[in-house]
């Protein structure tokens, strides 16, 4: 099954700085996204990349997609202490999305 | 905005009880899941629904689980005889089409399962 897996598993930095994170899978995609969970929490849409696409921005996010080393970057730029959070990212099957183990952000002030 | 709402928030039951999780998704979507995540660790799909059937299930979705949709807004997951490792967050989610169109799950808040 496609499986989303990030790195690093946690992260911390000060605020202010940029956040990346990483992500890997092992199938072929239509689109991979990201999602955000803030603790004990649902999980919240961020962004979503489709294969044909290399780049995308979404306020100071901004992803990477490289469909040959089947990889994905999620950059968060000027970090905030509000973006303490685990992100996910997630690939689609035709009934699921597959989520990965998540990287926890901690953003310190 | 619109949002998935699922009731409890928070339910502890005894081993061996059943429990029924219940989901509002949002109106105008077509495709309900459900997924679930033990404390500290990823969030594992469990089964979607769409026209009032099962259109896939993982494995963690075995005989004591069971879906329904029993009316026009409510979707639920009835666990028959719980057992101590089905302690988890458990959140629905709905997608106005299917996924690998490139459309977008949204989750509710999630309703916490402990089972003593």
């Amino acid at each position: 099954s496609q499986q989303g897996e990030e790195d690093p598993q946690a992260l911390s930095i000060q605020e202010g700085e940029n956040a990346t994170m990483n992500c890997s899978y092992k199938t072929s995609i239509n689109n991979l996204q990201w999602y955000r969970q803030n603790s004990g929490r649902g999980l919240v849409h961020l962004i979503l990349i489709r294969s044909n696409e290399r780049e995308k921005h979404s306020g100071r996010l901004r992803v990477t997609l490289d469909t040959s080393k089947k990889s994905s970057s999620l950059l968060i730029t000027a970090s905030r202490a509000a973006d303490t959070a685990s992100y996910f990212c997630a690939t689609p099957t035709y009934y699921q999305l597959t989520f990965g183990k998540g990287t926890k952000l901690s953003v310190i002030p | 905005e619109p949002e998935v709402t699922q009731t409890p928030s928070h339910q502890v039951t005894q081993m061996g009880q059943e429990v029924i999780l219940r989901c509002v998704p949002i109106s105008n979507h077509l495709y309900f899941y459900w997924y679930r995540q033990i404390l500290g660790q990823k969030v594992e799909f469990l089964v979607s629904f769409y026209n009032n059937e099962i259109s896939e299930k993982s494995e963690i979705f075995d005989d004591q689980f069971s879906v329904e949709r029993p009316d026009g807004s409510n979707f639920t997951l009835k666990i028959r005889s719980t057992k101590l490792e089905d302690s988890a967050m458990y959140f629905c989610a709905s997608s106005e089409t299917a996924l690998f169109s490139g459309n977008t799950i949204y989750f509710g808040e999630g309703s916490w399962l402990t089972v003593v």
